[in-house]
């Protein structure tokens, strides 16, 4: 969906380094998710957000933190306890009917 | 648990030649089933939403049908830029949470 934009499209992360995924969206929808899609496998839940301030975890929330200070903006970090962070990050909006629009995706390699 | 079940993994099919890919579920209470396109390195694209059995919907040559145990999309006539990865992903009572299968890679010759 072309109102959601994901930053930066390739990331490198160094051992026991924090980084953090940018997501913004300009369709004002209140519901961010955030997703990983590893190969082979389907996307998993980590977290997501349905108002400002207020976020939850989804399945696979450890060694990732999140906030949600602003209704356009739900960044990722990836902290140093996640031990397998390599993979493909997808930003999503749930629009009409609860149907999730997904971003364009950050992949995420460990160097 | 939800969970989504996708057959076969991968499909090899010549242009023209229909064919139908599966979706298996298992959910407590369906809110709808959701189907997506994926193209290598981009993000999934909605294709259709099917909220009750015996619902199907249309676009272009893909069409998708849904009963209580599963869901098929069938593919008509397949061109070349028909391949791509297509994903099933049911939402049950939590209605903020999708539980996606690993996907049918189809790849379309000319």
């Amino acid at each position: 969906d072309g109102g959601i934009t994901q930053s930066p499209k390739y990331l490198f992360r160094k051992e026991g380094q924090n980084v953090t995924l940018s997501c913004e969206q300009n369709l004002n929808h209140d519901a961010m998710y955030w997703y990983r899609q590893d190969p082979g496998q389907g996307l998993r839940l980590i977290y997501y957000s349905q108002i400002v301030n207020d976020f939850q975890k989804g399945d696979i929330a450890e060694g990732y933190s999140v906030s949600r200070e602003k209704k356009e903006s739900f960044p990722l970090t990836v902290t140093s306890a996640q031990k397998n962070p390599t993979a493909f990050y997808l930003c999503a909006i749930s629009g009409t009917g609860n149907t999730i629009y997904f971003g364009e995706g950050s992949w995420l390699t460990v160097v | 648990e939800d969970q989504v079940t996708q057959s076969p993994e991968a499909l090899r099919l010549q242009e023209g030649e229909s064919s139908s890919l599966n979706c298996s579920y298992t959910v407590s209470g369906l809110r709808g089933l959701f189907w997506y396109r994926q193209d290598p390195g981009k993000g999934p694209e909605f294709l259709f939403t099917l909220y009750s059995a015996g619902e199907e919907k249309e676009k272009e040559r893909l069409k998708a049908t849904l009963t209580k145990k599963e869901s098929f999309l069938h593919i008509t006539a397949p061109k070349p830029e028909d391949s791509a990865t297509y994903l099933c992903a049911v939402q049950g009572p939590d209605d903020y949470k999708l539980s996606f299968g690993a996907g049918t890679t189809v790849t379309v010759r000319a």
